[in-house]
């Protein structure tokens, strides 16, 4: 089974910032087989991005995906406050698991 | 539009099952697998198992094997999700969730997905 790992557990930034969160494979995700989910109290997740980089429907361009392989990033270029929640990497290139979550929260 | 639309909370003592529903609308039932994914208080997201709602093939994560079984019913564009033999690390919102592509295997990612269902063991 392959083991996600993200960091950092939570991110404290202001509403502007620019946040960075890293989710890391025990092994090589196949086909860049990974997607991105954020999730608000009380709510189901939401799809953000798909295929390590590519953004769902409806998603703004302020969320962006990169990497390959091992490690891969979610980039919120500018956070609004709707962004503060937490987000979840999910890889489906091997069964398929999440990681442990990222809180971004306001600092 | 796409709906998923599961059924209330429910508590159970351990040592009992447990069957959520969950109602699709919106789009071609048959064309779509669904996963199940639950999530404990305060905890991450957990992969339950998938099935496909086509030919109700499965495939279920290997520590739930023999405890889940999931279906679905064409007819009311419904799928399930049961759990036998609760316990109390079972106590878990469950969602239902989409693939996001027709006619996927089960590893895919997930577009729309329902409300939750809460479900406590509790002696």
């Amino acid at each position: 089974e392959i083991v996600l790992t993200q960091s950092p557990a939570t991110l404290s930034l202001s509403p502007g910032e620019r946040a960075t969160l890293s989710c890391g494979a025990s092994q090589s995700v196949s086909s860049s087989y990974l997607a991105w989910y954020q999730q608000k109290p009380g709510l189901a997740p939401r799809l953000l991005i798909y295929d390590a980089s590519s953004r769902a429907t409806g998603i703004p361009d302020r969320f962006s995906g990169s990497g390959s392989g091992t490690d891969f990033t979610l980039t919120i270029s500018r956070l609004e406050p709707e962004d503060f929640a937490v987000y979840y990497c999910q890889q489906y290139g091997s069964s398929l698991t999440f990681g442990g979550g990222t809180k971004v929260e306001i600092k | 539009q796409v709906q998923l639309v599961q059924s209330g909370a429910e508590v159970k003592k351990p040592g009992a099952s447990v069957k959520v529903s969950c109602k699709a609308s919106g789009y071609t039932f048959t064309s779509y697998g669904i996963s199940w994914v639950r999530q404990a208080p305060g905890q991450g997201l957990e992969w339950m198992g998938w099935i496909s709602a086509y030919n109700g093939n499965t495939n279920y994560a290997q520590k739930l094997q023999g405890r889940v079984t999931m279906t679905t019913d064409t007819s009311t564009s419904t799928a399930y999700m049961e759990l036998r033999s609760l316990r109390s690390d079972d106590t878990a919102v469950y969602y239902c969730a989409r693939d996001r592509l027709e006619w996927s295997s089960f590893q895919t990612n997930f577009d729309y997905w329902g409300q939750g269902t809460l479900v406590t063991v509790s002696s």
